[in-house]
């Protein structure tokens, strides 16, 4: 069984620039939320697709956008990226809407 | 607004001592509650989970407790090795199916 991958490892962007991160869910997870963790904090909820539909979202501006696509896998992306938007991007999938949540290894966006 | 505290922010214990991390929530109105482990720059690994009518979850040397009614949950590692050092973070689920997560207690085991 493949658990959560994440796509890029490292990414590095400017201030300004566009980002899209990737997220492919466990098998058999109809769920996928994804989380932003800065350096020293815990990870703070950025929103959550359930069977291709948003279904919660964090205190994040609408420049944070995602999809979940039929496979369930997902992507975040981030428009207008600012200095402070350099964080640790979590994908975590669940295979319901409301149980325990899988996560990935990240992806580690610095933006310049 | 539920909030999750973590006590104490990190710790230095010698091997093979016990020890226990605490982890408090403002709402109690929670679905579960999930400890968490996270090496430096890596992705987060569940170590256990407790569903809201649950009082405790065991894993081998771990132990979670929950007192929902108080809003605490304690993690009870015995017999620490050096291989547990990492940092250890308590998330609540809530009915907005958003993990609210605490700072994390940074845990190192000393040879």
């Amino acid at each position: 069984e493949t658990g959560v991958t994440q796509s890029p490892t490292h990414l590095i962007k400017t201030r300004g620039q566009q980002v899209t991160l990737r997220c492919s869910s466990q098998s058999g997870h109809n769920t996928v939320s994804w989380y932003q963790q800065a350096l020293g904090q815990g990870p703070q909820f950025i929103f959550q697709y359930y069977r291709e539909e948003e279904n919660g979202r964090g205190n994040f501006p609408p420049r944070f956008s995602g999809l979940q696509f039929p496979n369930y896998s997902s992507e975040l992306n981030v428009n207008a990226l600012e200095l402070d938007d350099s964080a640790l991007y979590l994908c975590a999938s669940s295979p319901a809407a409301v149980a325990e949540q899988y996560f990935g290894p990240g992806t580690r966006l610095t933006v310049t | 607004k539920q909030e999750v505290t973590q006590i104490p922010a990190a710790l230095s214990v010698p091997e093979g001592e016990n020890l226990v991390l605490n982890c408090s929530f403002t709402d109690s109105a929670i679905y579960n509650l999930q400890w968490f482990r996270q090496d430096p720059g890596k992705g987060l690994t569940s170590l256990l989970l407790i569903q809201s009518s649950q009082r405790e979850q065991t894993s081998g040397r771990l132990n979670a407790s929950l007192d929902k009614s108080s809003g605490r949950s304690t993690l009870y590692i015995a017999a620490s090795q050096p291989g547990d050092s990492a940092t250890y973070l308590c998330a609540v689920l809530t009915g907005a199916n958003n993990l609210f997560f605490g700072t994390g207690t940074r845990l190192t085991v000393i040879p």
